[in-house]
């Protein structure tokens, strides 16, 4: 089965270094969410693509988050400086728009990097 | 915000029982997919049902989708200790939010053997 890859799995960092988590979506598929996940907030969505173009970010602390989608293979969430409120799992999802507002199926998620800011 | 809720927050059944799940949500929609979630993963792609549909099953899934109450129910019949996960609801609400997909907070779903 084909699958969402994400690295790292883990990361524990200190507070004010840069952390990149980088995804691997599904080839062929166009559209790529990025989601924060807390037990007190739950799924957050941060930004999402569709054909590499950023369709939204406002989810996203814009002093700090960006996301990019540098080729069609690779999916980036950076996040400089880090803060000990950003401990979180990361998702990110990719999926097939086939036309507006036609996904063909679900998404498929990565399996999350399990961020810890200290 | 949140667009999907789910009722309960939390379900404890006995294997063989059906589970159901409900997600109610407050703008119109473009589609309702449910997720479900093992603990410590990621979420897995269940069913997704589509504005103009009512109702839809796959294998023990049934979901119903009601637009006009603005509900969906997810049913797992015959439900087996595997089962044992939270579940969550996931509206795409179309053109006036660019197509975002949102979360509901999830039904903790508990399947005693």
């Amino acid at each position: 089965d084909a699958r969402v890859t994400q690295t790292p799995r883990h990361k524990v960092t200190e507070m004010g270094q840069e952390v990149t988590m980088r995804c691997q979506p599904i080839l062929g598929h166009n559209t790529v969410f990025w989601y924060r996940q807390t037990m007190m907030q739950g799924l957050e969505l941060l930004a999402y693509f569709r054909n590499r173009a950023p369709l939204d970010d406002s989810g996203m602390p814009k002093d700090r988050f960006s996301a990019e989608t540098p080729d069609a293979t690779l999916a980036t969430l950076k996040i400089q400086p880090s803060e000990p409120r950003d401990s979180a799992v990361y998702f990110c999802a990719s999926g097939l728009v086939v036309r507006v507002g036609f996904e063909v199926d679900g998404y498929t998620f990565g399996s999350g990097t399990r961020l810890t800011v200290v | 915000s949140q667009q999907g809720e789910e009722d309960p927050q939390a379900l404890s059944i006995q294997e063989g029982e059906n589970a159901t799940m409900n997600c109610s949500y407050k703008t119109s929609i473009n589609n309702l997919q449910w997720y479900r979630q093992n603990s410590g993963r990621g979420l897995v792609h269940l069913i997704l049902i589509r504005s103009n549909e009512r109702e839809k099953h796959s294998g023990r899934l049934r979901v119903t989708l009601d637009t006009s109450k603005k509900s969906s129910s997810l049913l797992i019949t015959a439900s087996r200790a595997a089962d044992t996960a939270s579940y969550f609801c996931a509206t795409d609400a179309g053109w006036g939010s660019n197509y975002k997909l949102t979360f509901g907070k999830g039904t903790l779903l508990t399947v005693n053997p």
